[in-house]
Protein backbone atom coordinates (compact mmCIF):
# COMPACT_ATOMS: atom_id res chain seq x y z
CA UNK A 1 0.00 0.00 0.00
CA UNK A 2 1.06 3.62 -0.52
CA UNK A 3 2.35 5.43 2.12
CA UNK A 4 0.77 9.02 3.64
CA UNK A 5 3.12 11.20 6.15
CA UNK A 6 0.78 13.32 8.23
CA UNK A 7 1.72 15.75 11.22
CA UNK A 8 1.80 13.93 14.60
CA UNK A 9 -0.49 17.36 16.05
CA UNK A 10 -2.37 19.89 15.05
CA UNK A 11 -4.04 22.91 17.22
CA UNK A 12 -7.01 24.91 16.06
CA UNK A 13 -9.57 27.62 17.99
CA UNK A 14 -13.03 26.47 18.03
CA UNK A 15 -14.84 28.70 15.21
CA UNK A 16 -11.78 28.72 13.10
CA UNK A 17 -10.85 26.56 9.70
CA UNK A 18 -7.87 24.24 9.98
CA UNK A 19 -6.88 22.44 7.30
CA UNK A 20 -4.94 19.16 7.71
CA UNK A 21 -2.35 18.07 5.88
CA UNK A 22 -1.00 14.73 3.97
CA UNK A 23 1.74 13.87 1.79
CA UNK A 24 1.44 10.69 -0.34
CA UNK A 25 4.02 10.78 -2.94
CA UNK A 26 3.97 7.54 -4.16
CA UNK A 27 0.42 7.78 -4.65
CA UNK A 28 -0.55 5.60 -8.11
CA UNK A 29 -2.84 6.57 -10.69
CA UNK A 30 -5.76 4.00 -9.13
CA UNK A 31 -5.62 5.77 -5.42
CA UNK A 32 -8.51 7.05 -4.40
CA UNK A 33 -7.47 9.18 -1.12
CA UNK A 34 -9.47 8.73 1.91
CA UNK A 35 -10.23 10.37 5.15
CA UNK A 36 -11.45 8.66 7.87
CA UNK A 37 -11.44 10.23 12.30
CA UNK A 38 -11.85 8.39 14.83
CA UNK A 39 -12.74 10.63 18.14
CA UNK A 40 -12.31 9.78 21.59
CA UNK A 41 -13.40 6.45 23.04
CA UNK A 42 -14.86 5.33 19.60
CA UNK A 43 -14.07 3.42 16.16
CA UNK A 44 -13.06 5.73 13.24
CA UNK A 45 -15.89 7.31 10.79
CA UNK A 46 -15.31 8.49 7.08
CA UNK A 47 -15.08 12.12 6.56
CA UNK A 48 -14.24 11.80 2.64
CA UNK A 49 -12.80 10.75 -0.07
CA UNK A 50 -11.57 11.80 -3.89
CA UNK A 51 -9.89 11.11 -6.44
CA UNK A 52 -8.36 14.07 -8.61
CA UNK A 53 -11.08 16.72 -8.12
CA UNK A 54 -11.43 18.44 -4.79
CA UNK A 55 -14.46 17.33 -3.17
CA UNK A 56 -16.86 18.81 -0.87
CA UNK A 57 -19.54 17.40 1.89
CA UNK A 58 -21.06 17.98 4.77
CA UNK A 59 -18.37 17.66 7.08
CA UNK A 60 -15.61 18.86 5.47
CA UNK A 61 -13.55 19.49 2.09
CA UNK A 62 -10.81 17.70 0.52
CA UNK A 63 -8.72 19.83 -1.83
CA UNK A 64 -6.07 17.29 -3.84
CA UNK A 65 -2.94 18.98 -5.31
CA UNK A 66 -2.87 19.14 -9.35
CA UNK A 67 -0.28 16.12 -9.02
CA UNK A 68 -1.85 14.02 -6.48
CA UNK A 69 0.99 14.02 -4.48
CA UNK A 70 -0.13 15.82 -1.43
CA UNK A 71 -4.11 16.86 -0.17
CA UNK A 72 -5.32 19.31 2.44
CA UNK A 73 -8.30 18.18 4.98
CA UNK A 74 -10.43 21.45 5.48
CA UNK A 75 -12.48 21.51 8.04
CA UNK A 76 -14.52 24.97 7.79
CA UNK A 77 -15.25 25.79 11.23
CA UNK A 78 -13.78 23.83 13.78
CA UNK A 79 -15.45 23.08 16.67
CA UNK A 80 -14.90 21.19 19.94
CA UNK A 81 -16.83 17.83 18.65
CA UNK A 82 -14.04 18.20 16.03
CA UNK A 83 -11.23 17.30 18.33
CA UNK A 84 -10.05 13.89 17.14
CA UNK A 85 -7.21 11.64 15.27
CA UNK A 86 -7.66 12.02 11.61
CA UNK A 87 -5.89 9.62 9.39
CA UNK A 88 -5.22 9.90 5.95
CA UNK A 89 -5.28 6.57 3.92
CA UNK A 90 -4.67 5.50 0.00
CA UNK A 91 -7.24 3.01 -1.26
CA UNK A 92 -6.24 0.89 -4.58
CA UNK A 93 -9.36 0.08 -5.87
CA UNK A 94 -7.86 -1.42 -9.11
CA UNK A 95 -9.84 -4.74 -8.66
CA UNK A 96 -13.06 -6.58 -6.95
CA UNK A 97 -11.14 -7.59 -4.02
CA UNK A 98 -8.30 -4.79 -3.99
CA UNK A 99 -9.01 -1.73 -1.82
CA UNK A 100 -10.85 -4.03 0.92
CA UNK A 101 -8.51 -3.34 3.44
CA UNK A 102 -7.88 1.05 5.28
CA UNK A 103 -4.35 0.99 6.04
CA UNK A 104 -4.13 3.62 8.70
CA UNK A 105 -0.97 5.66 9.87
CA UNK A 106 -0.94 7.30 13.17
CA UNK A 107 -2.89 10.18 11.80
CA UNK A 108 -3.02 13.98 12.87
CA UNK A 109 -4.44 14.37 16.76
CA UNK A 110 -6.29 17.44 16.51
CA UNK A 111 -6.74 19.61 19.15
CA UNK A 112 -9.83 22.74 19.32
CA UNK A 113 -9.03 24.94 21.99
CA UNK A 114 -12.23 27.07 23.42
CA UNK B 1 -29.83 2.47 15.42
CA UNK B 2 -28.80 0.09 12.77
CA UNK B 3 -25.11 1.13 13.15
CA UNK B 4 -22.30 -1.77 13.61
CA UNK B 5 -22.76 -3.33 17.01
CA UNK B 6 -19.88 -5.26 19.20
CA UNK B 7 -20.51 -7.50 21.88
CA UNK B 8 -18.80 -7.49 24.49
CA UNK B 9 -17.37 -3.88 24.74
CA UNK B 10 -14.99 -4.92 27.26
CA UNK B 11 -13.25 -8.06 28.24
CA UNK B 12 -10.78 -9.17 30.46
CA UNK B 13 -9.34 -12.33 30.84
CA UNK B 14 -6.10 -14.51 32.05
CA UNK B 15 -3.27 -15.19 29.68
CA UNK B 16 -3.98 -18.63 28.18
CA UNK B 17 -7.94 -18.24 28.49
CA UNK B 18 -9.99 -18.50 24.86
CA UNK B 19 -12.30 -15.69 24.45
CA UNK B 20 -14.47 -14.70 21.20
CA UNK B 21 -15.61 -11.43 20.12
CA UNK B 22 -19.29 -10.88 18.21
CA UNK B 23 -19.43 -8.52 15.58
CA UNK B 24 -23.20 -7.88 13.80
CA UNK B 25 -22.57 -5.54 10.48
CA UNK B 26 -25.04 -3.19 9.53
CA UNK B 27 -27.88 -5.35 7.45
CA UNK B 28 -27.53 -6.15 3.80
CA UNK B 29 -23.67 -5.02 4.13
CA UNK B 30 -21.54 -7.98 2.13
CA UNK B 31 -18.70 -6.91 3.65
CA UNK B 32 -17.37 -7.42 7.15
CA UNK B 33 -13.83 -6.24 8.48
CA UNK B 34 -11.81 -7.32 11.35
CA UNK B 35 -9.04 -4.28 12.80
CA UNK B 36 -7.04 -4.65 15.93
CA UNK B 37 -5.79 -1.20 17.60
CA UNK B 38 -3.07 -0.51 20.49
CA UNK B 39 -2.47 2.30 22.56
CA UNK B 40 -1.56 5.10 20.05
CA UNK B 41 -1.99 3.78 17.16
CA UNK B 42 -4.23 3.65 14.44
CA UNK B 43 -6.14 0.66 13.91
CA UNK B 44 -4.31 -2.19 11.86
CA UNK B 45 -6.19 -4.57 9.48
CA UNK B 46 -6.56 -8.08 10.36
CA UNK B 47 -9.10 -10.00 8.19
CA UNK B 48 -12.52 -9.67 5.91
CA UNK B 49 -15.61 -11.46 4.59
CA UNK B 50 -17.43 -10.72 1.22
CA UNK B 51 -20.90 -12.84 2.56
CA UNK B 52 -19.72 -15.72 4.01
CA UNK B 53 -16.36 -15.84 1.98
CA UNK B 54 -12.98 -15.19 3.98
CA UNK B 55 -11.34 -13.37 1.56
CA UNK B 56 -8.32 -11.66 3.03
CA UNK B 57 -6.12 -12.25 5.82
CA UNK B 58 -3.24 -10.40 7.61
CA UNK B 59 0.33 -11.85 8.86
CA UNK B 60 -0.84 -10.26 11.92
CA UNK B 61 -3.44 -13.25 12.34
CA UNK B 62 -1.66 -15.85 13.73
CA UNK B 63 -2.81 -19.43 14.37
CA UNK B 64 -4.36 -18.35 17.63
CA UNK B 65 -6.75 -15.99 15.61
CA UNK B 66 -10.18 -17.36 14.01
CA UNK B 67 -12.58 -15.66 12.22
CA UNK B 68 -16.20 -16.48 11.13
CA UNK B 69 -19.10 -15.20 9.23
CA UNK B 70 -21.13 -18.62 8.94
CA UNK B 71 -24.24 -17.11 7.65
CA UNK B 72 -23.11 -13.91 5.97
CA UNK B 73 -24.54 -11.73 8.37
CA UNK B 74 -22.43 -11.72 12.25
CA UNK B 75 -18.68 -12.57 12.67
CA UNK B 76 -17.25 -13.93 15.62
CA UNK B 77 -13.42 -13.51 16.28
CA UNK B 78 -11.82 -16.09 18.04
CA UNK B 79 -8.54 -15.67 19.88
CA UNK B 80 -7.34 -19.04 21.64
CA UNK B 81 -4.51 -18.79 24.35
CA UNK B 82 -4.54 -15.50 24.61
CA UNK B 83 -1.46 -13.81 25.34
CA UNK B 84 -0.70 -10.23 27.20
CA UNK B 85 0.49 -8.84 23.52
CA UNK B 86 -3.17 -9.20 22.52
CA UNK B 87 -4.76 -6.63 24.66
CA UNK B 88 -6.09 -4.32 22.07
CA UNK B 89 -9.32 -2.62 20.80
CA UNK B 90 -10.80 -5.06 18.22
CA UNK B 91 -12.88 -2.84 15.90
CA UNK B 92 -15.36 -3.90 13.24
CA UNK B 93 -16.46 -2.28 10.08
CA UNK B 94 -19.18 -3.38 7.77
CA UNK B 95 -19.52 -2.03 3.99
CA UNK B 96 -21.19 -2.17 0.86
CA UNK B 97 -20.12 -3.77 -2.09
CA UNK B 98 -18.05 -1.51 -4.47
CA UNK B 99 -14.13 -0.98 -3.57
CA UNK B 100 -14.46 2.52 -2.56
CA UNK B 101 -17.58 2.63 -0.49
CA UNK B 102 -16.65 3.95 3.29
CA UNK B 103 -16.40 1.50 6.14
CA UNK B 104 -19.03 1.37 8.84
CA UNK B 105 -17.06 0.83 12.09
CA UNK B 106 -18.42 -0.31 15.43
CA UNK B 107 -17.65 0.71 18.76
CA UNK B 108 -15.05 -1.94 19.41
CA UNK B 109 -14.20 -4.67 21.86
CA UNK B 110 -11.46 -3.48 24.49
CA UNK B 111 -9.30 -7.19 25.44
CA UNK B 112 -6.97 -6.92 28.51
CA UNK B 113 -5.27 -10.13 29.04
CA UNK B 114 -4.19 -9.95 32.95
Amino acid sequence: DAKTTQPNSMESNEEEPVHLPCNHSTISGTDYIHWYRQLPSQGPEYVIHGLTSNVNNRMASLAIAEDRKSSTLILHRATLRDAAVYYCILRDVGGETSGSRLTFGEGTQLTVNP
Amino acid sequence: DTGVSQDPRHKITKRGQNVTFRCDPISEHNRLYWYRQTLGQGPEFLTYFQNEAQLEKSRLLSDRFSAERPKGSFSTLEIQRTEQGDSAMYLCASSPLGSYNEQFFGPGTRLTVL
